[in-house]
């Protein structure tokens, strides 16, 4: 099984451009979400989305934009890239928005910022 | 508001020797209680959970963790590790919000590092 699939794995942009991360999962699960993940910070949510159809910002989601475009797939934007963005990007999906449930995590998008 | 320490960023150990992981947690409700791990250029991966019940929980790989309520306490250990193990850690914390609401908190990480 694939579980969560992210696409691309690694992308550079300049300043200012605008890029779109993909997600998709084939596990049926309601809830998905965005993490980045900087050095010596751990795991920094930045949207979520409990069902298809909903969205909801995180603890950091200045600079981003998401969709949920169906039950599978949840896309993370940025709209002008900056460097402070530069970080590995997480997507990962619940089973729903119940604090037992564990998350499933993709492999990750390294993305630079120049 | 709850919050996840874990008290060491790097742990260097050598192989077959015992490794302790160390994990405190802030929080005024019930909490459920995880460790991730990730292997270089990897996503993370879900190491063992306490929900419920026994403090005590086991992964498929020899670890183990300890809940400790009264310590607030959820240290990660291992009686033997493998290079194999060489990895980076990660405790994290949820539940206890009205309706149960699934936001994980991350600890900063421990990079584990076995050597020969």
């Amino acid at each position: 099984n694939a579980g969560v699939t992210q696409t691309p794995k690694f992308q550079v942009l300049k300043t200012g451009q605008s890029m779109t991360l993909q997600c998709a999962q084939d596990m049926n699960h309601n809830s998905m979400y965005w993490y980045r993940q900087d050095p010596g910070m751990g795991l920094r949510l930045i949207y979520y989305s409990a069902s298809e159809g909903t969205t909801d910002k995180g603890e950091v989601p200045n600079g981003y934009n998401v969709s949920r475009l169906n039950k599978r797939e949840f896309s993370l934007r940025l709209e002008s890239a900056a460097p402070s963005q530069t970080s590995v990007y997480f997507c990962a999906s619940s089973g729903g928005l119940y604090s037992n449930q564990p998350q499933h995590f993709g492999d990750g998008t390294r993305l630079s910022i120049l | 508001a709850q919050s996840v320490t874990q008290l060491d960023s790097q742990v260097p150990v050598f192989e077959e020797a015992p490794v302790e992981l160390r994990c405190n947690y802030s929080s005024s409700v019930s909490v459920y209680l995880f460790w991730y791990v990730q292997y270089p250029n990897q996503g993370l991966q879900l190491l063992l959970k306490y929900l419920s019940g026994s403090t005590l929980v086991e992964s498929i790989n020899g670890f183990e963790a300890e809940f400790n309520k009264s310590q607030t306490s959820f240290h990660l250990r291992k009686p033997s590790v493998h290079i194999s193990d060489t990895a980076e850690y990660f405790c994290a914390v949820s539940g206890g919000a009205a309706g149960g609401y699934n936001k994980l908190i991350f600890g900063a990480g421990t990079r584990l590092a076995v050597h020969p």
